[in-house]
């Protein structure tokens, strides 16, 4: 069936590094891919999402390709901010369905 | 921007009172969904709808039941609640009804709940 993968963390930087999620996925078809951030105690948000093949997905300085030939969508981001420090979920959908398939979770810690 | 609103953020009830976790969106979305959230297990689907009155049972559905009379609106029943049941309940909905996915999904904050 679906499934997403994303690494395990918890991921800590110093504010400024270069950041990379990596997510790869298993589907039928051509899934939607997406990264949702979760800050604490709050819901998840729609950070960014791609709904094609070489599709590159961006918002608030992060990116992400989706990538067909190895079934990835890692989630980078440049220069990474204190405020960045939250929860990344990788997540899939089919257009012919209405269920989501999300990764575990990456935790993101950024020290000034 | 869409608004999935949850009607509590935190809620403590007592083993086997029964719970109602309430949930409403604002822009029209056709389908609607319930998780909870546990750490180290992700988020987990117990239930959605694609349709007033329509309802399929998510991956852990056991324990819950749901109730969607209005389009806007989608509740969750915890019958008969137990200290397992404590955890972060989240509700999101989407647009394109049943079998028409792709959209993403829009969050509301969640409810916190403690069974004691």
């Amino acid at each position: 069936g679906d499934s997403v993968t994303q690494m395990e963390g918890p991921v800590t930087l110093s504010e400024e590094a270069f950041l990379t999620i990596n997510c790869t996925y298993t589907a039928t078809g051509y899934p939607s891919l997406f990264w949702y951030v979760q800050y604490p105690g709050e819901g998840l948000q729609l950070l960014l999402k791609a709904t094609k093949a070489d599709d590159k997905g961006s918002n608030k300085g992060f990116e992400a390709t989706y990538r067909k030939e190895t079934t990835s969508f890692h989630l980078e981001k440049g220069s990474v901010q204190v405020s960045d420090s939250a929860v990344y979920f990788c997540a899939l959908t089919r257009v012919t369905g209405n269920q989501f398939y999300f990764g575990t979770g990456t935790s993101l810690t950024v020290i000034p | 921007d869409v608004k999935v609103t949850q009607s509590s953020r935190y809620l403590v009830k007592r083993t086997g009172e029964k719970v109602f976790l309430e949930c409403v969106q604002d822009m029209d979305h056709e389908n609607m969904f319930w998780y909870r959230q546990d750490p180290g297990l992700g988020l987990r689907l117990i239930y959605f709808s694609y349709d007033v009155k329509m309802k399929e049972k998510g991956d852990i559905p056991e324990g819950y039941s749901v109730s969607r009379e209005k389009k806007e609106r989608f509740s969750l029943i915890l019958e008969s609640a137990s200290t397992n049941q404590t955890s972060m309940y989240l509700c999101a909905s989407s647009s394109g009804g049943f079998g028409q996915g792709g959209s993403p999904l829009h969050f509301g904050n969640g409810t916190r709940l403690t069974v004691t």
